[in-house]
């Protein structure tokens, strides 16, 4: 198995354009993570999917965020617009119910 | 509100010395406590799981010890290498249904050859 598959690694933008980050689960994981590190803030839980559907989406920061997950083995979380201060490193992690994460290598986004 | 702590501070050691990691947490009753290995420019790396009514664990040169009275974890690497320099996470969870894990900020080791 490949892993948790994301891209971009790297996405460099401006101000007011739309981002989209993809990722492919590992195959037979229900969950599906969004989470967002930067230095200040750590590790924060954005938005999690069981079995291709949302289940809380509490941790997205605003409007400008959103996340879908058309089938299990695609989601996608596109900012729009994007503001530097969304910069930060956004990982992707699937995981089978009561069982560890499996990370993916993570997209940096710098909004400049 | 729910809080996680880890020693900021990073934590020096020589090799083949026993490095010891806290978690600490409050507000929150955790059905279960993962440990994460974060290496620069990459993603965690699960390690450990250990459950609310177990004490201990143990995996190869690690081990991992609960107590939800002290509401803390200890996380020990024995016999320590310099390839155990990384950045460790602990991260909590819930349990039932969400599978949602809530992470500490992490504790960075370093291990001197």
């Amino acid at each position: 198995d490949a892993g948790v598959i994301q891209s971009p690694r790297h996405e460099v933008t401006e101000m007011g354009q739309e981002v989209t980050l993809r990722c492919k689960p590992i195959s037979g994981h229900d969950y599906l993570f969004w989470y967002r590190q930067t230095m200040m803030r750590g590790l924060e839980l954005l938005i999690y999917f069981n079995n291709n559907v949302p289940i809380d989406d509490s941790g997205m920061p605003e409007d400008r965020f959103s996340a879908k997950m058309p089938n299990a083995s695609f989601s996608t979380l596109k900012i729009q617009p994007s503001e530097p201060r969304d910069s930060a490193v956004y990982f992707c992690a699937s995981s089978p119910r009561g069982y560890g994460y499996t990370f993916g290598s993570g997209t940096r986004l710098t909004v400049v | 509100s729910q809080k996680i702590e880890q020693n900021s501070e990073a934590l020096n050691i020589q090799e083949g010395k026993t490095a010891t990691l806290t978690c600490n947490y409050t507000n929150y009753s955790p059905a279960y406590l993962q440990w994460y290995r974060q290496d620069p420019g990459r993603g965690p790396v699960f390690l450990l799981l250990i459950r609310e009514n177990e004490k201990e664990k143990r995996k190869e040169r690690l081990k991992v010890t609960f107590d939800t009275t002290l509401k803390q974890s200890l996380f020990h690497i024995t016999a320590s290498q310099p390839a155990d320099s990384a950045t460790y996470l602990c991260a909590l969870g819930d349990g039932g249904a969400t599978n949602k894990l809530i992470f500490g900020t992490g504790t960075l080791l370093a291990v001197q050859p």
